[in-house]
């Protein structure tokens, strides 16, 4: 079984430029997560959708961050424009839609440098 | 707003020492998580507990739930080389969170 895919892995852009990362889950997982990963730290939760409707968009910077998961299954992040504190590895993560989040497959993430 | 804390942030052992990790809410929480990340990669699933005191092992690994559903701990014995990572707690009670991580290092 294929896990979470991811890309790109890595991407570094000038700040003020946009950028757009890429996630298809696990097939059959209808939950699916985009977390930003500072060094050192532990994952932080933007967004979670269940299908395509976001449930928790609480921690997501809605000025300049945007996602999309249409027909609930591949899902994009978009940051437009990107700040040097952007620089972050980003993760996304997918689960069957269970009455909480349980077990999560993560994907390999995408390194995002902002210079 | 809901956190959770992990203690130590770092823990140094031999190989072949034990070691502990704690997790500590200052909320009763419904669930908690463990995942390992090794350096440079994404995190992975280890267990999940839900119940008041509960205890699961995998093998050299240990976690419990504590009774007050408050805290939670990663116990790891004899420990080895690959066991080298941050172990992370996660809860997803009134939010989804991760805990700060306990960076183990091992040295052979």
């Amino acid at each position: 079984e294929a896990g979470v895919v991811q890309s790109p892995r890595y991407k570094i852009i000038e700040k003020k430029q946009p950028v757009a990362f890429w996630c298809n889950p696990i097939s059959g997982h209808n939950t699916l997560y985009w977390y930003r990963q500072n060094l050192g730290q532990g994952p932080e939760l933007l967004i979670r959708y269940e299908n395509e409707e976001a449930v928790d968009d609480s921690q997501l910077p809605k000025d300049r961050f945007s996602a999309e998961r249409l027909k609930g299954v591949d899902s994009t992040l978009k940051i437009q424009p990107a700040e040097l504190g952007d620089s972050a590895v980003y993760l996304c993560a997918s689960s069957l839609n269970t009455a909480f989040a349980g077990e999560q497959y993560f994907g390999p993430g995408t390194r995002l440098t902002v210079t | 707003g809901q956190q959770v804390m992990q203690i130590p942030q770092y823990q140094h052992v031999q190989e072949g020492e034990d070691f502990t990790t704690y997790c500590n809410s200052s909320t009763t929480l419904s669930n908690i998580q463990w995942y390992k990340q090794r350096p440079g990669g994404h995190p992975v699933f280890l267990i999940q507990l839900v119940k008041s005191g509960e205890v699961k092992k995998q093998k050299r690994l240990t976690f419990q739930f504590g009774e007050a559903k408050k805290n939670s701990s990663l116990h790891i014995t004899a420990t080895q080389t690959t066991d080298v990572g941050t172990y992370f707690c996660a809860t997803d009670t009134d939010k989804l969170i991760f805990g700060t991580g306990t960076r183990l290092q091992v040295f052979p």
